[in-house]
């Protein structure tokens, strides 16, 4: 069964640090997503992707954050210089369509910052 | 800005009872999901309902979205020990690309 996968499963760097995200979504899904989840709160959305660019970002999602698909496959989300709350576990997920259609999430990256 | 407030978020009931959780919002939606998580792992899709008024059935879950796609209830029927987790609903926000999530609701079923 197709699945989301993403890597590393756990990512530690030191503030102020770059990281790069990694996943690889459902091979024929279109929509692409990241989210993240602070330990013990709740999922919050940070961008949706499609057609190589992003269709809606949340507040959280600023400057210090980018996504891509650099090659068709991968998606990537960017912290540019991370900060001790961007620790969270953070989610990738994908979709065929929009709106009626189910997300899939990978099994999500666990980012600490020190 | 949207919320999807999900309730209860803990409930203790004995094996063989039933449950219901519910998620309420201002907002309209797409579609709604529900979602099961396990401890540090990703959520696990259980159903995605588009259609106000719709009821899907999964086993002894139930799964109803409201007329006004504003809210929905997820009910359990003779939960069991294997229910317990932690359960979320997430909607796609009518008109744009964003999904919100619930807070999660959390059952523990004693055997």
């Amino acid at each position: 069964e197709p699945e989301v996968t993403q890597t590393p499963s756990h990512q530690v760097t030191q503030m102020g640090q770059e990281v790069i995200l990694r996943c690889v979504p459902i091979s024929n899904h279109l929509y692409f997503y990241w989210y993240r989840q602070i330990l013990g709160q709740k999922v919050e959305f940070l961008v949706s992707f499609y057609n190589n660019e992003i269709s809606e970002k949340s507040e959280i999602f600023d400057d210090q954050f980018s996504v891509e698909r650099p090659d068709g496959s991968n998606f990537t989300l960017k912290i540019r210089s991370t900060k001790l709350e961007d620790s969270a576990m953070y989610f990738c997920a994908s979709s065929q369509g929009a709106r009626g259609n189910e997300q899939f999430f990978g099994p999500g990256t666990r980012l600490t910052v020190l | 800005t949207q919320l999807l407030e999900q309730s209860p978020q803990f409930l203790s009931i004995q094996e063989g009872e039933n449950l219901t959780v519910y998620c309420n919002s201002s907002s309209v939606f797409s579609s709604l999901q529900w979602y099961r998580q396990e401890p540090g792992e990703g959520p696990v899709l259980l159903v995605t309902v588009v259609t106000g008024g719709e009821v899907k059935k999964l086993k002894r879950l139930t799964f109803q979205f409201g007329d006004a796609r504003k809210d929905s209830s997820l009910h359990i029927t003779a939960a069991q020990p294997g229910d317990t987790g932690l359960y979320l609903c997430a909607g796609y926000v009518a008109g744009g690309f964003k999904t919100i999530f619930g807070a999660g609701t959390r059952p523990f079923v004693k055997a």
